[in-house]
């Protein structure tokens, strides 16, 4: 069964310096992973996805994910902060064919 | 124009009423999904549908049933409604399983 772990409940930053949110997961096969984000009283939002090919993908809002296989991590980062970048941060996963689980959330507090 | 709406936005009820959440998406996808997330933001999905048939069905009690009349809606019935599934329910689709996921903007339902 897959699963996906994110070790942080709360990430707080201070604007303008590199924030990081840690993803690791466990799938039987190769993994689907993705990076959504949560703003107040919305639904989530698609930042970036990994299925193939070069192990740093690049998303929305100047975010960006290295996937390590040998780590079995997917950590969402991002080179400079905004106060606007704050929300909840989900990471998911999903083995070929099966539906999503998702991680317990972590919420990133950026501070002025 | 909003890609996947869901109505209502807010839903006050009392135990052992039965309630429906409609949803609805403009996006041609084949796939589309029930989530749940509890208070402490929690995502779990209860439903996945696949070209109008049920793909799968995660352990919810079966006072939940979803209801596909196209591809286009997803409904979601809820009957003997009780206080432990006041949460807020997402919808989403995507154009395949295992592709990234577009949300709706919830529904958070309060029963009372």
């Amino acid at each position: 069964a897959q699963s996906v772990a994110q070790p942080e409940d709360q990430v707080n930053v201070a604007e303008g310096n590199p924030l990081t949110v840690k993803c690791t997961y466990s799938v039987s096969g190769n993994p689907y992973l993705f990076w959504y984000v949560q703003y107040p009283n919305r639904g989530l939002q698609f930042l970036l996805k990994y299925i193939t090919g070069d192990n740093l993908v690049k998303g929305s809002y100047g975010f960006e994910a290295e996937f390590n296989k040998s780590q079995t991590s997917f950590h969402l980062k991002k080179p400079s902060a905004l106060v606007s970048d704050s929300a909840l941060y989900f990471c998911a996963v999903a083995d070929y064919g099966q539906n999503f689980v998702f991680g317990p959330g972590t919420r990133l507090s950026v501070l002025p | 124009d909003t890609a996947v709406s869901q109505t209502p936005k807010y839903l006050v009820t009392q135990m052992g009423n039965d309630k429906s959440i409609k949803c609805e998406q403009n996006l041609g996808h084949d796939t589309m999904y029930w989530y749940k997330q509890d208070s402490k933001k929690f995502l779990k999905i209860m439903f996945s549908y696949n070209n109008k048939e049920l793909i799968i069905n995660e352990t919810v009690p079966n006072r939940f049933s979803p209801k596909s009349p196209d591809k286009a809606h997803l409904n979601l019935h809820i009957n003997s409604l009780e206080l432990g599934d006041s949460a807020v329910y997402f919808c989403a689709s995507s154009p395949h399983p295992n592709e990234k996921l577009f949300f709706g903007s919830g529904t958070q339902l309060s029963v009372l």
